[in-house]
């Protein structure tokens, strides 16, 4: 099953704002929404935002998602260093039955 | 913050069989819907199962299909994955999750050994 496509890597200043993208089809981030997932090395992921681009109890309001057709985004608004970290977006595809992950985003904070 | 914690991982040999569990806290863990996601060293995230809150239906990629089978115990607030004829490539650490619920356990190691 072909996966969902994201940049591999993205570099922005401290306190400027990061957009990640994620792209799919109609089947899966058109139709099913996308969660998008932080993940430290060495550290289990942690969703920040949900299929219906809620974020969970504890997650700070910086993160925000998005979906326009078949693409999906993360909005981190005044990046700190600890928000340099791999970026994942999940969608559940429903013609094939089956979860796709975008390949990761690294964000680095400069 | 629903714990999950995973075990059952380890060394096992190429061709060989494993079985992963992973059990929640809480109960109501027959509302999850559960995965099975893995993470090759150094590599991004790789589903590899999903079964629905009764665990009627399953759902595998072509990776698993055949070799890994999925399934879960409410009563025992548990889910499984039995692995068979494991090789190089299933080596990763294996998180169970409800995934688009937020809920991820701390994840297990297994290594295969040819």
């Amino acid at each position: 099953q072909a996966g969902l496509t994201q940049p591999p890597s993205l570099s922005k200043d401290l306190g400027q704002t990061a957009t990640l993208i994620c792209t799919g089809g109609s089947s899966n981030v058109g139709h099913e929404g996308v969660g998008w997932l932080q993940q430290y090395q060495g550290h289990p992921p942690k969703l920040l935002s949900d299929r219906d681009n809620r974020r969970p109890s504890g997650i700070s309001d910086r993160f925000s998602a998005s979906t326009s057709g078949n693409t999906a985004s993360l909005t981190i608004t005044g990046l700190r260093p600890e928000d340099e970290a791999d970026y994942y977006c999940a969608a559940w595809d429903t013609s094939v039955n089956a979860m796709l992950f975008g390949g990761g985003t690294k964000l680095t904070v400069l | 913050e629903v714990p999950l914690v995973e075990s059952g991982g380890g060394l096992v040999q190429s061709g060989g069989s494993l079985r992963l569990s992973c059990t929640a806290s809480t109960s109501y863990f027959w509302t999850f819907w559960m995965t099975w996601v893995r993470q090759a060293p150094g590599k991004g995230l790789e589903w590899v199962a999903s079964t629905n809150q009764d665990g009627g239906q399953r759902f595998y990629p072509d990776s698993a299909k055949g070799r890994f089978t999925i399934s879960r115990d409410n009563a025992k607030r548990s889910l499984y994955l039995q692995m068979s004829s494991v090789m190089s490539e299933d080596t990763a650490v294996y998180y169970c999750a409800d995934l688009f619920a937020g809920f991820w356990g701390q994840g297990t190691v297994v290594a295969v050994s040819s």
